[in-house]
């Protein structure tokens, strides 16, 4: 079946502009988290949806993340101002169920360079 | 919160060879352990997970031991293959999120 997909898979924007990243999970699954990826390093949580539930927003590095989920659905990342410094892989993961051991499936990942 | 270290974060290994893998965690309440293979250019893929209620499980070349005492996992990676080059991330789960380690890049040489 479909796994999780994200678009784009590449994004080169200026300083100071803002973008937008989506995530489409598997289908079924309640649960979806972001992560990003900085060059050479683990992955960094930034925030989670579980159903209809508050996201768990901990994880965003300011306030020029922000990110929803429509539907219960497809996830968007938006990140505002850019700064050199946001350029990473974004990751997209789904599960089934947050709750016990649910397995976390993950998209290709958005390669974003800000110039 | 959880805190997941990782080691040796490079690997070199001649092919046949096994490769280990050390992570440690901090929040003892973590109950599921995943390993995570990420080629070039892809997203994580898990290869293989242990529950806190196990203390060893295997996958073909492939095993992953708990110690959950010691608060240490490892992953065991026999008969390596140059497809098994890659990144490998190990991942403590306490509650929904998963913390991971830094990474360990894993080159297996013909």
């Amino acid at each position: 079946g479909a796994g999780v997909s994200q678009s784009p898979s590449n994004k080169v924007t200026e300083k100071g502009k803002d973008v937008e990243l989506r995530c489409d999970p598997i289908s079924g699954h309640t649960a979806l988290y972001w992560y990003r990826q900085s060059l050479g390093q683990g992955l960094e949580f930034l925030i989670y949806f579980q159903g209809n539930s508050a996201p768990d927003k901990s994880g965003l590095p300011s306030d020029r993340f922000s990110a929803e989920r429509t539907g219960g659905s497809v996830s968007t990342l938006t990140i505002q101002r850019t700064q050199q410094e946001d350029s990473a892989v974004y990751l997209c993961a789904s599960s089934h169920s947050p709750s016990g051991e649910e397995t976390q499936y993950f998209g290709p990942g958005t390669r974003l360079l800000v110039l | 919160g959880e805190n997941v270290e990782q080691h040796p974060s490079t690997l070199s290994v001649q092919e046949g060879d096994s490769a280990v893998i050390k992570c440690t965690y901090s929040d003892s309440a973590s109950n599921y352990f995943p390993w995570y293979k990420q080629e070039l250019g892809k997203g994580p893929q898990l290869i293989i997970d242990i529950r806190s209620n196990v203390g060893e499980k295997k996958d073909q070349r492939i095993a992953v031991t708990l110690n959950k005492t010691a608060k240490h996992f490892s992953l065991h990676i026999t008969e390596t293959q140059p497809e098994d080059s890659a990144v490998y991330f190990c991942a403590a789960k306490d509650d929904y999120k998963l913390s991971f380690g830094a990474g360990t890049t894993v080159t297996v040489r013909a």
